[in-house]
């Protein structure tokens, strides 16, 4: 069946690094992949998605491209902040949305 | 955007009590509703898929007696955990989708969740 592998974490980064998460996928046809983020004490919020082959996703900085020939969507930032501390997930749907397990990210000042 | 809102955010409850959590999307009418478990540091798992209107579809391994799921308006879908055990305690997320939009290449709103604690 369909999933999602991400990296594991936690990441700990200084503020101003560039930030990579990988995520790559297993899917039948082609999906619509997602980036949601999960701040502390707070619910899943989307952060950038791709409907096709190619596209790139873009938000607050972060950018992601739906990579077909890789089967990957890997979520980048030039210059992480502080505030950028949370939980990030990578999710592909068709019906509904399958996620990976969750990245942990720390951004130390 | 559009706003998902989930109550309680919190609920302790004895062994074998029954649990009522509501999910409202609060500015747009949603036809489907999705219920969610989330395990510490693991991913969020679908647990049924909520039409309003009709019977929930649950996933593989999902006991449909044991987590009713109820939608009756297009703006409120409920999840009852009956006879809850300590096992069932999780975080419970609920997701709405946009009824203009209704594909699951258009966004779906996350609730923030209910931690349920079964004593």
């Amino acid at each position: 069946g369909d999933s999602v592998t991400q990296m594991e974490g936690p990441v700990t980064l200084s503020e101003e690094a560039f930030l990579t998460i990988n995520c790559t996928y297993t899917a039948t046809g082609y999906p619509s992949l997602f980036w949601y983020v999960q701040y502390p004490g707070e619910g899943l919020q989307l952060l950038l998605k791709a409907t096709k082959a190619d596209d790139k996703g873009s938000n607050k900085g972060f950018e992601a491209t739906y990579r077909k020939e890789t089967t990957s969507f890997h979520l980048e930032k030039g210059s992480v902040q502080v505030s950028d501390s949370a939980v990030y997930f990578c999710a592909l749907g068709h019906d509904k949305i399958i996620f990976g397990k969750g990245t942990r990210l720390h951004i130390l000042p | 955007g559009a706003v998902v809102s989930q109550h309680p955010s919190r609920v302790i409850c004895k062994s074998g009590t029954s649990v009522k959590i509501e999910c409202r999307s609060l500015d747009f009418q949603a036809t489907t509703m999705f219920w969610y478990r989330q395990f510490p540091k693991k991913s969020l798992m679908l647990m049924a898929t909520s039409n309003e209107g009709s019977k929930a579809t649950y996933e593989q391994g999902v006991e449909k007696d044991k987590f009713l799921i109820n939608h009756a308006s297009l703006t409120l879908s409920t999840l009852t955990v009956t006879s809850a055990h300590p096992e069932d305690s999780s975080f419970y997320i609920c997701s709405a989708r946009d009824r203009e939009t209704g594909t699951v290449r258009d966004t779906q709103y996350f609730g923030p969740g209910t931690r349920l604690t079964v004593l």
